[in-house]
């Protein structure tokens, strides 16, 4: 079983509907990510947070927004999204991107169906 | 060129075969390398980390070759639970993490 859990495991929204999805790790992790997965497709890195901080944007569009409340949860925004923007969103935690090992641990992901 | 390139495969390999991966990275300045599973509609799980020596894990050994700029991931007495997604990962600077395509391997009995 995974460390990071993912809420919901499936959502599925119109394009004007506002919602969020939810991450949290107690491992005491520093560092945490979002990513987004179309099916065949490898991860793609949306946001990284570092203590709590936004350090990385991958140019990702504002409809999506993320939020770090603690060292613990990170959350991400929804808004007026489009259907392309159906994939599976994973979220994953590392111990300290200053000390990064390389392992990243996700969660089981929210599969995401924008209609 | 892509930061990272697979051969997306698919391998299909009888069980007790041995299969190896191959994986190049651009940026000669990469710093870490890493081969994650991903078994179908899960997430990505660590598999191993990539050293310049090269390294075992069991029946799995990775192997690092900086001066082609190419890690592999060999694979012997494959089995059935092999079969998923493995996606070579390569730290590029930053503490950034870019994931290749995938490569598929299907262990067929």
């Amino acid at each position: 079983d995974t460390e990071v859990t993912q809420t919901p495991k499936h959502l599925v929204m119109g394009m004007t509907n506002k919602k969020s999805l939810k991450c949290e790790q107690h491992m005491g992790h520093r560092a945490m990510y979002w990513y987004k997965q179309k099916a065949k497709k490898p991860p793609e890195l949306m946001f990284v947070y570092s203590y709590e901080k936004l350090s990385i944007n991958e140019s990702v569009p504002s409809r999506f927004s993320p939020e770090c409340p603690n060292s613990s949860l990170l959350n991400l925004h929804l808004h007026a999204l489009q259907p392309e923007d159906s994939a599976l969103y994973l979220c994953a935690s590392s111990q300290d991107r200053a000390r990064d090992t390389g392992e990243l641990f996700f969660g089981e992901g929210s599969r995401l169906t924008v209609l | 060129r892509k930061e990272v390139e697979q051969d997306p495969g698919p391998f299909n390999v009888p069980e007790g075969a041995t299969v190896a991966f191959n994986c190049t990275y651009s940026n000669s300045a990469s710093q870490s390398f890493f081969w994650y599973r991903q078994d179908c509609r899960k997430e990505p799980k660590l598999l191993m980390s990539v050293y310049s020596s090269g390294n075992e894990d069991g029946r799995f050994t990775a192997q690092l070759n900086r001066a082609s700029q190419y890690i592999s991931l060999l694979i012997r007495d494959s089995k059935l639970s092999d079969s998923a997604t493995y996606l070579c990962v390569v730290n590029i600077g930053l503490k950034q993490l870019t994931f290749g395509s995938g490569t598929q391997l299907t262990v067929l009995p």
